[in-house]
């Protein structure tokens, strides 16, 4: 298996424009989840699926964020609009249950001016 | 709240060192404690995971170990090499059920020295 593949790698974008994460989870994994990394404030859980259903989104910053998973391959993380508080490394992972190790993508490194 | 702390920030060894990276966690109410090692512009790789119920996980040359009723957990690693130089972050999930109570310390940068 290819592990979990994150596109883009990198994004730059203006202040206003809105932008999409993509994310395809290991095959057979039915959780997937989407973190947020910074310096100031280390990695964040903002939301996560179970079998394509958001189960907790606790931790999605704001309304300007929003997560999908329309199947079990292939998940969105859309920011509409960005903000330059935004930039930041976005993870995505993925398990097979709630009690297993997840597994990280390559991550996406967002900036936003 | 859960706070999970890591020391040293940063710690520099030489090559064929034994070391061992410290984890802290206020609530003991934990379901499992999990390391990460995050190499620079990359993302985390799943080193090892302890239940609750376990004491300690091994794997290689590394150890991991856990105790609740003190709020730490240990990462030893035992005679180190350059390679093992990356960023280890500790992972504190409380509860059962919900990951919204997963809370990452902020990492230990570690640089092996040949």
């Amino acid at each position: 298996d290819a592990g979990v593949i994150q596109s883009p790698r990198h994004e730059v974008t203006e202040m206003g424009q809105e932008v999409t994460l993509r994310c395809k989870p290991i095959s057979g994994h039915d959780y997937l989840f989407w973190y947020r990394q910074t310096m100031m404030r280390g990695l964040e859980l903002l939301i996560y699926f179970n079998n394509n259903v958001p189960i907790d989104d606790s931790g999605m910053p704001e309304d300007r964020f929003s997560a999908k998973m329309p199947n079990a391959s292939f998940s969105t993380l859309k920011i509409q609009p960005s903000e330059p508080r935004d930039s930041a490394v976005y993870f995505c992972a993925s398990s097979w249950t709630d009690q297993e190790t997840q597994y990280f993508g390559p991550g996406t490194r967002l900036l936003v001016l | 709240k859960q706070e999970v702390t890591q020391i040293p920030a940063a710690l520099s060894v030489p090559e064929g060192e034994n070391l061992v990276l410290n984890c802290s966690f206020t609530d003991s109410a934990i379901y499992n404690l999990q390391w990460f090692r995050q190499d620079p512009g990359k993302g985390l790789t799943s080193l090892l995971l302890i239940q609750s119920s376990q004491r300690e996980q091994t794997s290689g040359r590394l150890n991991a170990s856990l105790d609740k009723s003190s709020g730490r957990s240990t990462l030893y690693i035992a005679a180190s090499q350059p390679g093992d130089s990356a960023t280890y972050l500790c992972a504190a999930r409380g509860g059962v059920t919900s990951y919204d109570k997963v809370i990452f310390g902020p990492g230990t940068s570690l640089s092996v020295i040949p």
